[in-house]
């Protein structure tokens, strides 16, 4: 199985500020063969359901503002939030999709205004 | 619009049985492969099962593989999770999401997902 490792586990960021969020496979996840790698992130608010902001490791889903950037290759991967909101404090996870059974998930990374 | 609500979830004891539900609208249902994502209290995310849009090919978690059967009535926009011989460890919110690509029901992220249904299981 692949083995998704995020890094911080929780992380507090003023209003305005950056966030960056740290996602390690324990394999590639980049297919040779189309140039894309098999990440998702996913941002879940306390008693919603996870939401798609990314795929294709930097492919934004309609409709998420363009604050959120995905970015990284092979085994290394950074959700950014250039300007963090109020809005934006949530859990964010990673997921892979490259190698199935099983899809696996990180660990989530909590994100907190400062 | 997309919507996935599902439906079941309920306290049960341990080895006993639960099949929940999952209906889905705004979308051509058959067309696309469908999962279970279960997350435990303060967990992560746990990868369940999935479907293809045909029924005809399934995968499993290792956790639950020989206790939980995944199917799917095309004809009513439905997805269904069998749970027997139920553990505590199976305690979580059950969630259903459908994958993106009509074309590769494995190599597909998931874009929309339900709120969830609740199984506990205790005594």
């Amino acid at each position: 199985d692949i083995v998704m490792t995020q890094s911080p586990d929780s992380l507090a960021v003023s209003l305005g500020e950056r966030a960056t969020i740290n996602c390690k496979s324990s394999q590639s996840v980049l297919y040779s063969s189309n140039n894309k790698n098999y990440i998702a992130w996913f941002q879940q608010k306390p008693g919603q359901p996870p939401k798609l902001l990314i795929y294709w490791a930097s492919t934004r889903e309609s409709g998420v503002p363009d604050r959120f950037t995905g970015s990284g290759s092979g085994t290394d991967f950074t959700l950014t939030i250039s300007s963090l909101q109020a809005e934006d404090v949530a859990v964010y996870y990673c997921q892979q999709y490259y190698s199935i059974p099983p899809y696996t998930f990180g660990q989530g990374t909590k994100l907190e205004i400062k | 619009e997309v919507q996935l609500l599902e439906s079941g979830g309920t306290l049960v004891q341990p080895g006993g049985s639960l099949r929940l539900s999952c209906a889905a609208s705004g979308f051509t249902f058959s067309s696309y492969a469908m999962s279970w994502v279960r997350q435990a209290p303060g967990k992560r995310l746990e990868w369940v099962s999935i479907l293809s849009g045909s029924g005809g090919n399934t995968y499993y978690a290792d956790s639950v593989k020989g206790r939980f059967t995944i199917s799917r009535d095309n004809s009513k926009n439905t997805l269904y999770l069998q749970m027997n011989s139920l553990r505590a460890e199976d305690t979580a919110i059950y969630y259903c999401a459908k994958g993106y690509d009509p074309h590769d029901w494995v190599l597909s992220h998931f874009d929309y997902w339900g709120q969830g249904t609740l199984v506990t299981v205790s005594s």
